[in-house]
């Protein structure tokens, strides 16, 4: 089955500094990617999606690319802030319709 | 517009117990999935259901089910409860199954002693 993996489990970075996440997905054949953010006691919540057609896309303070050679993704954050403090998921969805997610990094964002 | 509920927000339950949690979608959602959360594991998905049929199925014992209703609103029953099943079960809606955004409830903390 598809397997999906951040390459750091934690990150810490400077208030001020961009964060860059990064997750390698397995399934060639995933065709849309999605980026959730979790805070403690909550559950994730949607930050920005990608499909397999596109190789960027940005939003507000945040940019994911998309490497399909590679089969990476990544999460870019500007101007990181102590409320983006939290554990970051990518999440593809595969075989079966179904959404397989990474095991998560956790950015600490320091003062 | 409301977001994903989930009730209830805390359960303890001990083995051989079984366990029903509920999950209400943001409105207008048809589709809900159900996930277990554990810091070993990570996100595993459980199963999703769309318009009271169950869609996709995750690689979970047959002593995890699940239904939905047809206000869209979902039910999860875990039977003979064992210590691994101690999670976090979140509950995901969107507007139809496997298309788009999902927007996660806030979870159900199940301890099993």
């Amino acid at each position: 089955g598809e397997s999906v993996g951040l390459h750091l489990p934690t990150l810490s970075v400077q208030e001020g500094d961009n964060s860059i996440i990064n997750c390698a997905y397995s399934n060639s054949a995933s065709d849309y990617f999605i980026w959730y953010k979790q805070e403690s006691g909550k559950g994730p919540q949607f930050i920005i999606d990608i499909r397999s057609n596109m190789d960027k896309r940005q939003g507000q303070r945040v940019t994911v690319l998309l490497n399909k050679t590679v089969k990476h993704l990544s999460l870019q954050i500007a101007a990181t802030q102590p409320g983006d403090s939290a554990v970051y998921f990518c999440a593809e969805k595969g075989t079966g319709n179904q959404f397989y997610f990474g095991t998560g990094t956790s950015l600490t964002v320091i003062p | 517009k409301a977001g994903v509920t989930q009730t209830p927000r805390y359960l303890i339950k001990t083995r051989g117990q079984q366990v029903t949690l509920s999950c209400s979608p943001i409105s207008g959602h048809r589709s809900v999935s159900w996930y277990q959360q554990t810091p070993g594991q990570g996100l595993q998905f459980l199963f999703e259901y769309f318009s009271e049929t169950q869609r996709n199925k995750g690689n979970f014992p047959g002593r995890f089910s699940g239904r939905q209703f047809s206000n869209s609103r979902s039910e999860m029953n875990v039977s003979t409860l064992e210590l691994g099943d101690s999670a976090l079960y979140l509950c995901a809606s969107s507007l139809a199954a496997g298309v788009g955004e999902q927007y996660f409830g806030p979870g159900t903390r199940l301890t099993v002693t």
